[in-house]
Order: structure tokens, then C-alpha cells, then sequence
């Protein structure tokens, strides 16, 4: 059974530093690994995400990667602003084809303070 | 972009009474739907897959006749807390995908807050 764990649960930050959130799995046998924002009681947003053949992906501030065989993936976030708080989810897909390449795996996230 | 809308946002319902959430694709059809909910302090678990015209596929220990699926059309599933009891509060959210996208994008709704009193 898949699990995916993320480090650290919190984080407070002074505005603009450099920041990098850790996510793990345990099975290596994933299509994709996604990293989505949830702001308090709203939906998800999706920011980056990394097919199993790639190892990064960068959107302006951010900067995600992938290392399938270790079961590892970070997402490093430059110069944060306060706008940046909110919780960080990692998820996995479950299979390479089908409806399972939709069904995720989430981390229980990590929720990030920007100080001003 | 593509946009997932559900309702209602926040409910709060009697135990033992039956509470409806609906998730609708606003600019896309969207064959295959998928529900999740999260507890306090823990992660989003999928709870089942919803397929247009056909039954929801359930997760291991999710009881179907308790949480009734029902994806009658490209745009609408529907997801019903039957005889909810107080254990059942919780944020449920649904996603959806565009069929036939090359980008494997998954869109999510905003969620919906059930609490049972």
C-alpha cells in the first residue's frame, strides 16, 4: 500500500527566504507525483506536476523534483511571500494507465507561514 | 482553465438524516469523477471512482451503500451521506479530468464541510 509522507509538518518563514518542502513514497511504481496548494476551507490548486520520466519541473517561483528510485520529491519555493502561505499536499498517482493514473495518494501536507 | 464547482459548501445535518454534495464540471464533460474526504489533521483518502452511466468503483473499506454515488450525466455526480452519524463530519472533495487530455491534469472542486450533529 502506498504511503507518502511529508517533512516538515509546519514552517514559518521570514518573507524572502528561500524554502524546500520534502515529500517521500514508499512505492516507486507511480505515473506521476503532483503538488497541489490548499488554502483554509477551499479546494485544491494544482502547481506542478512531474511525470515518472522527468525529474523536474519549474513554474516562476517554483521548482519541483522528482527521484522515483529513492521516493523522493521536493519542492523548493524562491524569495516567499507572505501570499505563499497556505498547505503544501503531495500526492502520487496510483497506476501507469487507466483510471489510476487519476486516483491519488496524498501526504497530509505542510503547512507553511510566510512572516511578513 | 477548467472548473469543478460543488454544493454546497458548507452543511450541517441532523444524525441519522441523508445529505447530498453535488459536484458539477462547468466547461468540460467529464466521464470519470472521483471522491475524496479528509479528517482532521489527516490526508485526502479517495473514497470511490465515479463513472458516467455506470457504478462507482468504492475503496477498500468505504461502504457503498452508506455513501451513495450517483454520475447520471458528463457534467453531475452526486455524492449522498445516507443515515449520516456525527463520525461522518468531515471535508469531501471531488476532482474530475478532461477525457482524452494529454496533460493529465486533474481539476478539483472546492470542496464541501459536512458536519453532523
Amino acid at each position: 500500500k502506498q504511503e507518502v509522507t511529508q517533512i516538515p509538518a509546519a514552517l514559518s518563514v521570514p518573507e524572502g527566504e528561500n524554502l524546500v518542502l520534502n515529500c517521500s513514497f514508499t512505492d516507486s511504481a507511480i505515473y506521476n507525483l503532483q503538488w497541489f496548494r490548499q488554502d483554509p476551507g477551499k479546494g485544491l490548486t494544482s502547481l506542478l506536476l512531474i511525470q515518472s520520466s522527468q525529474r523536474e519541473q519549474t513554474s516562476g517561483r517554483l521548482n519541483a523534483s522528482l527521484d522515483k528510485s529513492s521516493g523522493r520529491s521536493t519542492l523548493y519555493i524562491a524569495a516567499s511571500q507572505p501570499g505563499d502561505s497556505a498547505t503544501y499536499l503531495c500526492a502520487v498517482s496510483r497506476a501507469y494507465s487507466g483510471a489510476g493514473s487519476y486516483q491519488l495518494t496524498f501526504g497530509k501536507g505542510t503547512k507553511l507561514s510566510v512572516i511578513p | 482553465g477548467a472548473v469543478v464547482s460543488q454544493h454546497p459548501s458548507r452543511v450541517i445535518c441532523k444524525s441519522g438524516t441523508s445529505v447530498k454534495i453535488e459536484c458539477r464540471s462547468l466547461d468540460f464533460q467529464a466521464t470519470t469523477m472521483f471522491w475524496y474526504r479528509q479528517f482532521p489533521k489527516q490526508s485526502l483518502m479517495l473514497m470511490a471512482t465515479s463513472n458516467e452511466g455506470s457504478k462507482a468503483t468504492y475503496e477498500q473499506g468505504v461502504e457503498k451503500d452508506k455513501f451513495l454515488i450517483n454520475h447520471a450525466s458528463l457534467t453531475l455526480s452526486t455524492l449522498t451521506v445516507t443515515s449520516a452519524h456525527p463520525e461522518d463530519s468531515s471535508f469531501y472533495i471531488c476532482s474530475a479530468i478532461i477525457p482524452g487530455s494529454s496533460e493529465n491534469t486533474i481539476y478539483f472542486g472546492e470542496g464541501s464541510w459536512l458536519t453532523v450533529v
